[in-house]
């Protein structure tokens, strides 16, 4: 009964360097939302995926920051040409289709990805 | 615009004190609203949430959020903190459709001391 898995859980680059970060949801759920934490904040919305699909990406920089959830195998958060300033921990969470009795169904989130740039 | 206010940034206790953690939100409409925890080097969990109905809602680990409407405010309790309880504790809030984000706090560390 796996919960929602992200890999690495730690990912050191250099500059310059893009970060693809993974992120398979729950089984079962179909919604994928990603979520940044600078160190000292909350969690801060990122972007918002069901299968194929981006629904929300209000909280995605417009550069260099890029989301995908293919129909097959697990969502991607690629950061090309990374910053110091990327460094944070990135947490996917996942949640079925709101249908019927699952409607509002709460998110649940992976052990997150700790990205440390050099 | 849509916020949650957590005014205390870091509490500390001593075991078997009573917990009462602050939140306040700013949302426009129907709002569910979450409480989750994260232990050192975990994921967030969630505690507890409220959708509609009783706004006494009581969660997982003996603890319960009272949502006020007038005040804007679903505040956390438990009556007796243990040396467990060590973690930090988001509010959060979401609007009622799941194309809805959900927005966190800033969170609040809680510190028990044995």
């Amino acid at each position: 009964n796996a919960g929602v898995m992200q890999n690495p859980r730690h990912l050191v680059r250099r500059r310059g360097q893009e970060a693809r970060l993974r992120c398979s949801p729950m089984k079962g759920h179909s919604h994928v939302y990603w979520y940044r934490q600078l160190p000292e904040e909350g969690l801060k919305f990122m972007v918002y995926l069901q299968k194929e699909n981006i629904i929300d990406e209000s909280g995605m920089p417009k550069e260099r920051f890029s989301a995908e959830f293919p129909k097959e195998g697990p969502s991607i958060l690629r950061i090309q040409q990374v910053v110091r300033g990327d460094s944070a921990a990135y947490f996917c969470a996942s949640s079925p289709a709101d249908t019927g009795t699952n409607s509002n169904q709460p998110q649940h989130f992976g052990d997150g990805t700790r990205l440390s740039i050099l | 615009a849509q916020s949650v206010s957590q005014h205390n940034h870091h509490v500390i206790l001593s075991e078997a004190a009573s917990l009462e953690l602050g939140c306040n939100y700013s949302y426009g409409g129907t709002v569910n609203l979450f409480w989750y925890v994260q232990y050192p080097g975990q994921h967030l969990q969630l505690l507890l949430k409220y959708f509609s109905g009783d706004p006494l809602v009581k969660g997982i680990k003996g603890f319960e959020a009272e949502f006020i409407k007038s005040k804007f405010s679903f505040n956390l309790r438990k009556p007796s903190v243990q040396w467990s309880d060590t973690a930090e504790y988001f509010c959060a809030v979401k609007g009622p459709s799941s194309a809805s984000k959900i927005i966190f706090g800033s969170g609040t560390r809680l510190s028990i001391r044995p």
